[in-house]
């Protein structure tokens, strides 16, 4: 049987509409974010990234916001169409994490459905 | 899934049996990594490699084991001590001086 924390939180949007997805990072001293996108079966692709000194970056249909007053990182996708339909995650990344390698902490990640 | 191959793609294990997960890259990146993902669960770091001939724990080591002889190759044998090996299992490298990971196509162990 399925265990507790099986289901992702899902976002249903329709085709041609825009979509917001979210994150809240855990840690204040992350200086860099990564979103990637994750179809199934398939490894994560990378989408964008953000550094810290940072509110907003916009890439081709795709803007990452940054929060940094409420670690708040927000995936905005144009436009959307079925092949944008995908598991999408946020990754942070602390300057220094113990070791000496630059290591990200992932987040369990958003299921976006397009509606044709 | 750029220059980072992973094979096989669906691997089987019996009982008390050691499997290698084989991962690849042609990137020339110096760090590789191994995670591991459970359904409705973020990626684990199971072992990473900063350089050839290093490597280091992650989270979840136990049951694990990785070598590192040569910078295009990050082999991850599951060993018969990991009593829950049924996972998604993927691979990742990143440059030097730089801090995006690119993964690897993943391979999905399943237990006999």
């Amino acid at each position: 049987g399925e265990s507790v924390g099986l289901h992702l939180p899902t976002l249903s949007v329709q085709e041609g509409d825009n979509s917001i997805i979210n994150c809240a990072y855990s840690n204040s001293a992350s200086d860099y974010f990564i979103w990637y996108k994750q179809e199934s079966g398939k490894g994560p692709q990378f989408i964008i990234d953000i550094r810290s000194n940072m509110d907003k970056r916009q890439g081709q249909r795709v803007t990452v916001l940054l929060n940094k007053t409420v670690k708040h990182l927000s995936l905005q996708i144009a436009a959307t169409q079925p092949g944008d339909s995908a598991v999408y995650f946020c990754a942070e990344n602390m300057a220094y994490s113990g070791a000496g390698s630059y290591q990200l902490t992932f987040g369990k990640g958003t299921k976006l459905s397009v509606i044709p | 899934d750029g220059g980072i191959t992973q094979s096989p793609k669906y691997l089987f294990r019996k009982e008390g049996q050691n499997v290698t997960l084989s991962c690849e890259q042609n990137l020339n990146h110096d760090a590789m990594y191994w995670y591991r993902q459970d359904p409705g669960q973020g990626l684990r770091l199971i072992y990473y490699s900063q350089i050839v001939n290093d490597f280091q724990k992650g989270d979840i080591a136990e049951g694990y084991s990785v070598s590192r002889e040569k910078k295009e190759s990050f082999p991850l044998t599951v060993t018969s001590a990991q009593k829950n090996p049924t996972a998604f299992y993927l691979c990742a490298s990143k440059g030097q001086g730089l801090e995006t990971q690119y993964f690897g196509p993943g391979t999905r162990l399943l237990v006999l």
